[in-house]
């Protein structure tokens, strides 16, 4: 049973657009929430997180917002750049972030030209 | 650079085996984090091991086996491997810094079980 979902495996964005990625999850004691970019032949690089007590994080073009009661989170990336096509992983975590974290199957950002 | 190290890039190896995966954590880092990515099931956590203690333990099967020595650097050992064993796997730390419980990733050991 799948805890963290990326229903987008693909998604498709023009240069300077918005991208927006989401994740769902279905394990209410998940009180911290990460996202990772991952290179191919490389491995996940930390971007943001946010904590289940908070409803939105935001550093430099990247904004993480979180709806608990709706069990979703989403990463918005403003403006997007040819350097952020990449796959773009959601995780979570039950204690705190100190533990080890579940993540989503993956979203894979191409941003056009 | 993420600061976490991870020795070998890649390990050939045959059915019945066993191998070990090393990992050096980020200079400060107490807890070491093992995950397997196979193309099927994801990113999948393993084990943690926090300042030479097993702390949590995810999807480990019971061949694979993993340790924290005392100068922080941890091992996964994997034994009797088998075909569906082959897969990338990664070495996470945390704990330094600012930011205590975002895990930092290790370029990963590629394993091909032949």
């Amino acid at each position: 049973d799948q805890q963290v979902k990326q229903n987008s495996p693909s998604l498709s964005v023009q240069e300077g657009r918005i991208s927006i990625l989401n994740c769902d999850y279905t394990n209410s004691m998940f009180d911290y929430f990460l996202w990772y970019k991952k290179y191919p032949a490389e491995g996940p690089t930390f971007l943001i997180s946010i904590s289940s007590i908070k409803d939105k994080n935001e550093d430099g073009r990247f904004t993480v917002f979180l709806n608990k009661s709706a069990k979703h989170l989403s990463l918005h990336i403003v403006p997007s750049q040819p350097g952020d096509s990449a796959v773009y992983f959601c995780a979570a975590s039950e204690g705190g972030g100190a533990d080890g974290l579940t993540f989503g199957k993956g979203t894979h950002l191409i941003i056009q030209p | 650079d993420s600061g976490v190290t991870q020795t070998p890039k890649h390990l050939i190896t045959a059915t019945g085996q066993r191998v070990t995966l090393r990992c050096s954590p980020r200079s400060g880092d107490l807890s070491v984090y093992w995950y397997q990515q196979s193309l099927d099931q994801g990113l999948q956590f393993l084990i943690q091991y926090y300042n030479g203690e097993e702390r949590a333990k995810g999807n480990i099967l019971e061949r694979f086996s993993a340790q924290q020595f005392p100068d922080l650097h941890s091992e996964l050992n994997l034994s009797s491997l088998e075909l569906g064993d082959s897969a990338l796997y990664f070495c996470a730390s945390s704990g330094a810094g600012s930011r205590p419980y975002e895990q930092y990733f290790g370029p990963g050991t590629r394993l091909t079980v032949t």
